[in-house]
């Protein structure tokens, strides 16, 4: 069974400042997807970003980007140019990609807080 | 830009009583979720839904729990005699085929007393 590791239970960051959300996780699959959702407070999850595992090159989405380390199991978030409105929980996800659907095994999460 | 949308938006039960929770995914999407998150945890999987079938499913899913598709639009998640500890917030995602992104609903949260 896959496992996700987030093992910092809350952050905070200055408003336009850089942060690094850490996860990790343990699979013996190599094929696989890995996610970052973001949960304000309203408590809807939000799709951040996605890496695939066969994908050496990191995936960025705007001010967000990842460090995948495949070979450490090692699946980062940076979020650059910090705002006000991504204060929420961020959790790091994993999928093993299935025909008939694939479940997502979430990490504890990170509580997040960008102050002015 | 389409949505999951799911109702009720808050549920309160009494212990026993059996609930529908209520989800209708984004229309061409083919695969159908639920999770539950009790508050101040982590995000659990529970089922997943495909070709009118369970695909897979938790060992938090056990007998009380059944899901459904009655109609082309909808997808529902019954508890037939809810527990205290059933009482989280439960939600609803699809996915579409060779896409692995899921689009989650804004949750039900369930209160059980």
């Amino acid at each position: 069974a896959q496992t996700v590791t987030q093992s910092q239970p809350e952050m905070s960051v200055q408003e336009a400042e850089t942060v690094t959300l850490s996860c990790t996780y343990d699979t013996s699959e190599n094929n696989y997807y890995l996610f970052w959702y973001k949960q304000p407070p309203s408590r809807q999850m939000i799709l951040v970003i996605r890496q695939e595992a066969y994908k050496q090159q990191n995936a960025t989405e705007n001010r967000f980007s990842v460090n995948f380390q495949k070979a450490a199991k090692s699946f980062s978030l940076k979020i650059s140019d910090s705002q006000l409105g991504d204060t929420a929980m961020y959790f790091c996800a994993f999928m093993k990609p299935q025909t008939s659907g694939s479940r997502l095994t979430f990490g504890e999460g990170t509580q997040l807080t960008v102050n002015p | 830009e389409p949505e999951v949308t799911q109702t009720p938006s808050h549920q309160v039960t009494q212990m026993g009583q059996e609930v529908i929770l209520r989800c209708v995914p984004i229309s061409n999407h083919l695969y159908f979720y639920w999770y539950r998150q009790i508050l101040g945890q982590k995000v659990e999987f529970l089922v997943s839904f495909y070709n009118n079938e369970i695909s897979e499913k938790s060992e938090i899913f056990d007998d009380q729990f059944s899901v459904e598709r009655p109609d082309g639009s909808n997808f529902t998640l019954k508890i037939r005699s809810t527990k205290l500890e059933d009482s989280a917030m439960y939600f609803c995602a699809s996915s579409e085929q060779g896409i692995p992104e899921q689009y989650f609903g804004p949750g039900t949260r369930l209160t059980v007393t």
